[in-house]
């Protein structure tokens, strides 16, 4: 089986930093992505980490450990446009293609 | 490219009648996805094809559902017959091994 826990709301100011965190639990891994989906949007996606450490992508960072089954999404500069839900994702085992999704995170950025 | 395209947007229907969702994935992709979603239990994954074969479908809730993808351009979700509880956005999702999937627009189910 497989599942993912990630906070289901965070508050920032507008300019800040904030960090998502996501926790999995699997019987296989192969990475974890990240989605954003604005209300009545569909998910877009953001990163994939197959591997250990940050990758980097503008104002928006992932981070992976595999050892501690963790990852996080780090976003700088914080805009208005930010406000959305973040959805860590990751397949259970069998390789890439069935990916289950957390039940994300609503992010609320604040003037 | 127009990106993964779904239709309709918006569907009212009443229990008891057969519901059709429409999806055309990315030109080159090989997976293709049907997702449900609520606010009770988030993003599920309903079934996933690859070259158009069906691969798993333990996602599926019952056998109201099916899903067909008679081809690389096309593919369809079932439900029949549709229930209040079917009330949920169905994505369609396409992508490649190894890259990040795209997402259609969703269609809104409401069951009345």
């Amino acid at each position: 089986g497989q599942s993912l826990e990630q906070p289901s709301e965070v508050t920032a100011v507008e300019g800040a930093i904030v960090q998502i965190n996501c926790t999995y639990q699997t019987s296989g891994f192969y990475g974890l992505s990240w989605y954003q989906q604005h209300d009545g949007g569909a998910p877009t996606f953001l990163s994939y980490n197959a591997l250990d450490g940050l990758e980097e992508t503008g104002r928006f960072s992932s981070f992976l450990s595999r050892s501690d089954s963790y990852g996080y999404l780090l976003l700088q500069e914080l805009q208005m446009k930010d406000s959305a839900s973040y959805f860590c994702a990751a397949p259970p085992e069998g390789g890439y293609q069935k990916v289950t999704f957390g039940i994300g995170t609503k992010l609320q950025v604040i003037p | 490219d127009a990106g993964v395209i779904q239709s309709p947007r918006h569907e009212v229907t009443e229990m008891g009648q057969e519901v059709t969702l429409r999806c055309k994935p990315i030109s080159g992709h090989d997976y293709l996805f049907w997702y449900r979603q609520t606010m009770m239990r988030g993003l599920e994954l309903l079934i996933y094809f690859n070259n158009n074969v069906p691969i798993d479908d333990s996602g599926m809730p019952e056998d109201r559902f099916s899903a067909k993808m008679p081809n690389a351009s096309f593919s369809t979700l079932k439900i029949q017959p549709s229930e209040p509880r079917d009330s949920a956005v169905y994505f369609c999702a396409s992508g490649r091994a190894g890259y990040g999937y795209t997402f259609g627009s969703g269609t809104r189910l409401t069951v009345v």
